[in-house]
C-alpha cells in the first residue's frame, strides 16, 4: 500500500512569500493521479490541484502543482492573507489515501 | 449550485449503529461516483468508502470493512453509510464527497459540509 509523507509538517511564512509544500509517495502514483485540498479551520477541503498539476475550477494562478512518480510539489508564488491553511495531497492512482498535511501559518 | 448536505451524525455508545445520509442537488447525481471521507478531532483526513455511479462497485478502507457499507438510492439523490460495531476510534466528521467521474479511482471535487459522529458511552 502507498503510503504519502507530507512535509514540512508547518510552514511558517509571511504574505508575500512562495511556499513550497512536499508530498511523497513510497511508491509510483499511477497516472501521476495525485490532487491536492485546502482546508481552513471549521470548513471542508476544498479541491485546488489534480492530476498533478491541473488547476481545479476557479483556484489562482499563484497555486500550481508539479512533480511525477513518487515526489510532487504545491508552490504557492506568493501567499495572501486567505491561503494560510492546512494542506493535504491524496493520491488515487489506486487505493485512495491522503498525506498527512502541510499547515501554513503565519510567521 | 452543486451542493451535498451530510445529515444522520449524533451520539452512540460502542458497539451501536448508526446511518449517515448525505442529499445531493445541482447536479446530476446518478452519473457521479461518490465517497466519505472523515476527519477525527484535531487530526487529518481519512478516506473511509466510495461508490460508483451504479453502486456496482464499493470500495472500503481497511479500518471499516466488514462494519461499514456504503449505498446509494439514485432514485432519491442520496448517499448513505450505515455504520455498525462502532468503536471510539470511529469518532469524527464524516463528509460526503463527489467524485468527478462515475467510476472509483479518479479525484474528488466537491465536499459536504460534514456531519458529526462521537462515539461514545
Amino acid at each position: 500500500e502507498i503510503v504519502l509523507t507530507q512535509s514540512p509538517g508547518t510552514l511558517s511564512l509571511s504574505p508575500g512569500d512562495r511556499a513550497t509544500l512536499s508530498c511523497r509517495a513510497s511508491q509510483s502514483v499511477r497516472s501521476n493521479y495525485l490532487a491536492w485540498y485546502q482546508q481552513k479551520p471549521g470548513q471542508a477541503p476544498r479541491l485546488l490541484i489534480y492530476d498533478a498539476s491541473s488547476r481545479a475550477t476557479g483556484i489562482p494562478d499563484r497555486f500550481s502543482g508539479s512533480g511525477s512518480g513518487t515526489d510532487f510539489t504545491l508552490t504557492i508564488s506568493r501567499l495572501e492573507p486567505e491561503d494560510f491553511a492546512v494542506y493535504y495531497c491524496q493520491q488515487y492512482g489506486s487505493s485512495p489515501l491522503f498525506g498527512g498535511g502541510t499547515k501554513v501559518e503565519i510567521k | 449550485e452543486v451542493q451535498l448536505v451530510d445529515s444522520g451524525g449524533g451520539l452512540v455508545q460502542p458497539g451501536g449503529s448508526l446511518r449517515l445520509s448525505c442529499s445531493a442537488s445541482g447536479f446530476n447525481f446518478r452519473v457521479y461516483a461518490m465517497h466519505w471521507v472523515r476527519q477525527a478531532p484535531g487530526k487529518g483526513l481519512e478516506y473511509v468508502s466510495g461508490i460508483s455511479s451504479h453502486g456496482g462497485s464499493t470500495f472500503y478502507a481497511d479500518s471499516v470493512k466488514g462494519r461499514f457499507t456504503i449505498s446509494r438510492d439514485n432514485s432519491k439523490n442520496t448517499l448513505y453509510l450505515q455504520m455498525s460495531s462502532l468503536r471510539a476510534e470511529d469518532t469524527a466528521l464524516y463528509y460526503c464527497v463527489k467524485d468527478r467521474v462515475s467510476w472509483l479511482g479518479y479525484y474528488m471535487d466537491v465536499w459536504g459540509k460534514g456531519t458529526a459522529v462521537i462515539v461514545s458511552s
